[in-house]
């Protein structure tokens, strides 16, 4: 079974420029979340979807960043307008939708670097 | 969900048990312990989780305390490859909004 995909792994964007992070839940999940990792920092939640619906987004900032998690596809996370401080490693995680262990289930990250 | 308090770095010797602390004196009666652990720009991996009696698995052992105000992960003879940030996080088990708040955890350092 694959777990939870990430892609790119790697991207590298201008300033100003959009990036676009893409995350495939493990098969049968149906809640993703996103966390970001500042370099030599710990991870911070960002947001939480289940399918077609933001259920908590407290960690998202308020400007340039979107999520979404279509009935159809990955879960995407776009960050417009991107600037240095976007620099990070972004890792994405799954979780069933029934009442379970409680684990979630992580990516191996996509790390963006912003010039 | 409950804090928890971890010291922020550890050294351990090759083959020894490694014991790994973590305070959480505010833990509500429904609120699990889980251990994460995240190894140099991997993703983090679960290890174990436990309620109040102690659990054991492949990769570690989970010790709680009685008043469950504390609880000890062990990994029983630790490797090179055990080299990690090691997260104590507790919360409620629930339907949806499972989301995990991470602290800054332990980086154990496990030395040839």
């Amino acid at each position: 079974n694959a777990g939870v995909m990430q892609n790119p792994r790697h991207l590298v964007r201008r300033r100003g420029q959009e990036a676009r992070l893409r995350c495939s839940p493990v098969k049968g999940h149906s809640h993703v979340y996103w966390y970001r990792q500042l370099p030599e920092e710990g991870l911070k939640f960002m947001v939480y979807l289940q399918k077609e619906n933001i259920i908590d987004e407290s960690g998202m900032p308020k400007e340039r960043f979107s999520a979404e998690f279509p009935k159809e596809g990955p879960s995407i996370l776009r960050i417009q307008q991107v600037v240095r401080g976007d620099s990070a490693a972004y890792f994405c995680a799954s979780s069933p939708q029934q009442r379970n262990t409680g684990e979630l289930f992580f990516g191996e990250g996509s790390r963006l670097t912003v010039l | 969900d409950a804090k928890t308090t971890q010291p922020p770095s550890m050294d351990c010797a090759e083959g020894r048990a490694a014991n790994l602390p973590c305070n959480h004196s505010t833990i509500s009666g429904n609120e699990y312990v889980y251990w994460y652990r995240q190894i140099h720009s991997q993703g983090p991996q679960y290890i174990i989780h436990g309620l109040k009696n102690n659990e054991t698995n492949e990769m570690a052992s989970l010790i709680i305390t009685e008043d469950r105000k504390s609880s000890t992960l062990i990994l029983p003879h630790a490797t090179l490859r055990d080299t990690a940030v090691y997260y104590c996080i507790v919360r409620v088990l629930r339907e949806g909004a499972q989301k995990l708040v991470f602290g800054q955890g332990t980086r154990l350092t496990i030395n040839p």
